[in-house]
């Protein structure tokens, strides 16, 4: 059981919108900035979004982050086939005096 | 280009200790932290801890037990150990960057290791 609430998965058709959601509490995401990591199949996971919603240089401005209260939220648009992944959302947690990370969500894109 | 490569025996005992290193390439260990983090088979990250290049270092209280993270500069290797492991513990491991700058978040990882505790 994840500290940090995320669906198993989400489908959408390519060019379509997707979000993804990742709930905690004022421990974590409430008091806290969240990241967002893709992990392509086989393949170590890679940092799309920090701070809530910065992008590091090289990740392109179809993935966007936001944060409400004990909540936050990665989105996608223009979907593509090779943004199939599954994607894990992170932060700190201080009643747990460690990192948290979300169970993940794979994305299929149809 | 920073590379970060994990390095170490696949396969370990149970109730042996797992030993890993990582190998940082194109950046300078006295600049930022350095952390360890597996995912079990099928399953989610679990951050595993971290190290400054001074020694200081932070561990998942979870783990903290059988945890330890040393830092050599000079080779510019930083290294994991598990003491007491179990199947439980067999789980891809990879390193990653933690810059201070960024609020934990990891910003370069290796490929990982796969390591499989079995008799």
């Amino acid at each position: 059981q994840s500290v940090l609430t995320q669906p198993p998965s989400v489908s959408a058709a390519p060019g379509q919108k997707v979000t993804i959601s990742c709930s905690g509490s004022s421990s974590n995401i409430g008091n806290s900035y969240v990241s967002w990591y893709q992990q392509l199949p086989g393949t170590a996971p890679k940092l799309l979004i920090y701070d809530n919603n910065k992008r590091p240089s090289g990740i392109p401005d179809r993935f966007s982050g936001s944060k409400s209260g004990t909540s936050a939220t990665l989105g996608i648009t223009g979907l593509q086939t090779g943004d199939e992944a599954v994607y894990y959302c992170g932060t700190w947690d201080s009643s747990l005096s460690t990192v948290v990370f979300g169970g993940g969500t794979k994305l299929t894109v149809l | 280009q920073v590379q970060l490569q994990e390095s170490g025996p696949g396969l370990v005992k149970p109730s042996e200790t797992l030993s890993l290193t990582c190998t940082v390439s194109g950046a300078s260990l006295t600049t930022y932290y350095w952390s360890w983090i597996r995912q079990p088979p099928g399953e989610g990250l679990e951050w595993i801890g971290y190290i400054y290049y001074t020694g200081t270092a932070d561990y998942n209280p979870s783990l903290k037990s059988r945890v330890t993270i040393s830092i050599d500069t000079s080779k510019t290797q930083f290294s994991l150990r598990v003491s007491s492991v179990t199947a439980a513990d067999t789980a891809v491991y990879y390193c990653a960057r933690l810059p201070a700058a960024l609020y934990f978040t990891f910003d370069v990882w290796g490929q990982g290791t796969t390591v499989t505790v079995s008799s």
